[in-house]
């Protein structure tokens, strides 16, 4: 069964850590997205990644900074995490010419 | 600027009834159209897509309509399932994009008995 594993499930952090969120994807997908799902926002692009050490900005990456040195691991790092980072992050993949995502099940993160 | 609405946050359907979830654009570019399905504590799951070519797409009990002139799509469930009480988020695409998808603001489906 094809997956996108996310590390943590929860995480609470405080204001001011460096917190690194991972995600794997045992696919081989080219792509690989970053996103932040917030009520009555929905899903937003923080960044994402078409190739091994490739990296584009979404809509949303401020605060944020990405890493991907093996095609099958994604990684996002807050800075330093502040409390509107409070979020549930999705990490997907996908493969070239094709739409579909599939997602890991998600971080929540609490930054208090 | 949100270049993908769903105007309804939340629907209730009785089971057996169709349920129909709107999902508007402003993007002209957007010619692939894709629905996801979430459920609590878990990543959005690919549900139906449809391309800018077609204006109906059907696989089972969904169908995904697409009005290109009105930038508007809907996805239609008959007969609705108290299983597929979810949040519904449309998602939109430019060809040639890495495939990057722009997501809508979801909406929630209750499916009652």
């Amino acid at each position: 069964d094809v997956k996108v594993t996310q590390s943590s499930r929860y995480l609470v952090k405080r204001t001011g850590e460096k917190v690194f969120l991972e995600c794997v994807q045992d696919m081989d997908h080219e792509n690989m997205f970053w996103y932040r799902q917030d009520p009555g926002l929905g899903l937003r692009l923080i960044y994402f990644s078409y190739d091994v050490k490739m990296k584009e900005k979404g809509d949303i990456p401020e605060g944020y900074s990405v890493s991907r040195e093996k095609k099958e691991r994604f990684s996002l790092i807050l800075e330093s995490a502040s409390t509107n980072q409070t979020s549930m992050y999705l990490c997907a993949s996908s493969s070239s010419g094709y739409y579909g995502y599939t997602f890991g099940s998600g971080t929540r993160l609490t930054v208090v | 600027d949100q270049q993908v609405k769903q105007n309804s946050p939340s629907l209730s359907v009785q089971e057996g009834r169709i349920s129909i979830l709107n999902c508007d654009y402003t993007n002209s570019m957007f010619d692939y159209f894709l629905w996801y399905k979430k459920y609590p504590a878990e990543g959005p799951t690919f549900l139906i897509s449809i391309s800018s070519i077609k204006d109906k797409n059907e696989d089972g009990r969904f169908t995904v309509f697409l009005n290109k002139s009105a930038k508007h799509l809907s996805l239609h469930i008959v007969p609705s399932q108290p299983g597929d009480s979810a949040v519904y988020f449309c998602a939109a695409s430019v060809s040639g994009t890495a495939s990057k998808l722009t997501f809508g603001t979801g909406t929630r489906l209750q499916v009652t008995l």
